[in-house]
């Protein structure tokens, strides 16, 4: 496609339940970014990929998130044992490397956990 | 670490006035890209401008238009005759080598008519 796509647009779950978000990166871009932007404030960094692994997970907040890059294109964010907190816009961005190349992001997936 | 502070919330122009966006970051890198995006009420995060921390020229794209002092570590963004579609909330970002961008809290931007 011609941008990022991420599905689904809206996910609302209940607390305790697991969550996959999808993102779809442009075609040929090798490295690909999450990022969680809670209500009123900037995006904060989750996690990259280049190539197939994850580069950098430092932003992962704890252990029940989790994502995976397995052909090197689409990414899914797994959320574990929701919580409310978790609530926010997950955007996804990639770009064509990691040598300062510009970022393009997706629609992002609003997440409400109930 | 890295910072970038935006200090101005809100910010009102009036249509075809001009507005200038401030932001200043921290980093202690000598090579780094400095970026504004622009995100509407749809969500989807927009590249406005992009800088190169090695070069002296600032950069321009139509209507916007930055000034980047280095030794001052100010990156501000300047819209030339503001249009009601620029109506946004606008990120200042700062990514260095690598992957991640650290953005500012945003300004939210109204244009009035």
């Amino acid at each position: 496609g011609a941008g990022v796509s991420q599905t689904p647009s809206n996910k609302v779950t209940e607390k305790g339940k697991y969550v996959e978000l999808r993102c779809d990166p442009i075609s040929g871009h090798t490295a690909l970014y999450w990022y969680r932007q809670s209500l009123g404030q900037g995006p904060e960094f989750l996690i990259y990929f280049q190539g197939t692994g994850a580069a950098d997970d430092s932003g992962l907040p704890n252990d029940r998130f989790f994502a995976v890059r397995p052909e090197g294109s689409v990414s899914t964010l797994k959320i574990q044992r929701t919580e409310r907190g978790d609530s926010a816009v997950y955007l996804c961005a990639s770009s064509f490397d990691t040598s300062g190349e510009t970022q393009y992001f997706g629609p992002g997936t609003r997440l409400l956990v109930l | 670490a890295q910072t970038v502070t935006q200090s101005q919330p809100e910010m009102s122009v009036q249509e075809a006035e001009t507005v200038t966006l401030s932001c200043t970051y921290d980093t202690s890198e000598n090579n780094y890209y400095l970026f504004w995006y622009k995100q509407p009420p749809s969500r989807q995060m927009i590249l406005v401008i992009r800088q190169e921390a090695y070069k002296q020229q600032n950069a321009t794209e139509n209507r916007f238009s930055v000034n980047f002092q280095k030794a001052a570590k100010s990156f501000s963004l300047k819209i030339s005759d503001s249009q009601l579609g620029d109506t946004a909330m606008y990120f200042c970002a700062l990514l260095e080598y690598g992957n991640k961008l650290v953005f500012g809290a945003g300004t939210i931007l109204r244009v009035k008519s």
